[in-house]
């Protein structure tokens, strides 16, 4: 069974830093593409950065280039998002999903809830 | 890139069918094949529930179907049961530059 879980959110000030994990199991986490989705409070769902299997290729959304970095350790079987100079803006849940292919999320995790205010 | 654009809301009774809507633009919808259909219960994660316009991942019931016309693609729930109430997210594919971008949103209810 694949299971994707996502740690580490929190609360953080404007302008700090936080870093989420996704451990992945249940499938070959390196044969795959992974990408991270976030859902501001009552609001639709935002895709936020993709990384392939190998590291390779890396893409992010314009809201958070340059902030925000994606990684993974496929010796660990895990993703992770290092977010900086964070916003208000950014309080969100934040999924790890697993990507199909062109962008189609075919397993998610269950969410970490980033809050970001003073 | 602008989200693509649902109705905000859809209702049926059980045993109806309903049909939500997803308009993008030749950009997105209308060139890709690479639309995808996501469902969302309150509190939960999104679950996939119809890629490449119109394939349905194992599980997921037939009552689920999709399609694509030009610029908008379709997700039609066929059946209409009480779990199916739920939020609906389209989303597409767009290319190198932007990646993918999603759709705002259709909250499905069953009367």
């Amino acid at each position: 069974e694949v299971q994707l879980v996502e740690s580490g959110g929190g609360l953080v000030q404007p302008g700090g830093s936080l870093r989420l994990s996704c451990t992945a199991s249940g499938f070959t986490f390196s044969s795959y593409e992974m990408d991270w989705v976030r859902q501001a409070p009552g609001k639709g769902l935002e895709w936020v950065s993709y990384i392939s299997g190998s590291a390779g290729t890396i893409y992010y959304s314009d809201s958070v280039k340059g902030r925000f970095t994606i990684s993974r350790d496929n010796a660990k079987n895990s993703l992770y998002l290092q977010m900086n100079s964070l916003r208000a803006e950014d309080t969100a849940v934040y999924y790890c999903a697993r990507d199909l292919h062109y962008h189609t999320f075919d397993h998610w995790g269950q969410g970490a809830l980033v809050t970001v205010s003073s | 890139q602008s989200a693509l654009t649902q109705p905000p809301s859809a209702s049926g009774s059980p045993g109806q069918s309903v049909t939500i809507s997803c308009t993008g633009t030749s950009s997105d919808v209308g060139r890709y094949n690479y639309v995808s259909w996501y469902q969302q219960h309150p509190g939960k994660a999104p679950k996939l529930m119809i890629y490449e316009v119109s394939k349905r991942p194992s599980g997921v019931p037939d009552r689920f179907s999709g399609s694509k016309s030009g610029n908008t693609a379709s997700l039609t729930v066929s059946g209409l049961q009480a779990e199916d109430e739920a939020d609906y997210y389209c989303s597409s594919y767009v290319g190198s530059n932007i990646h993918m971008v999603f759709g705002g949103g259709t909250k499905l209810t069953v009367l």
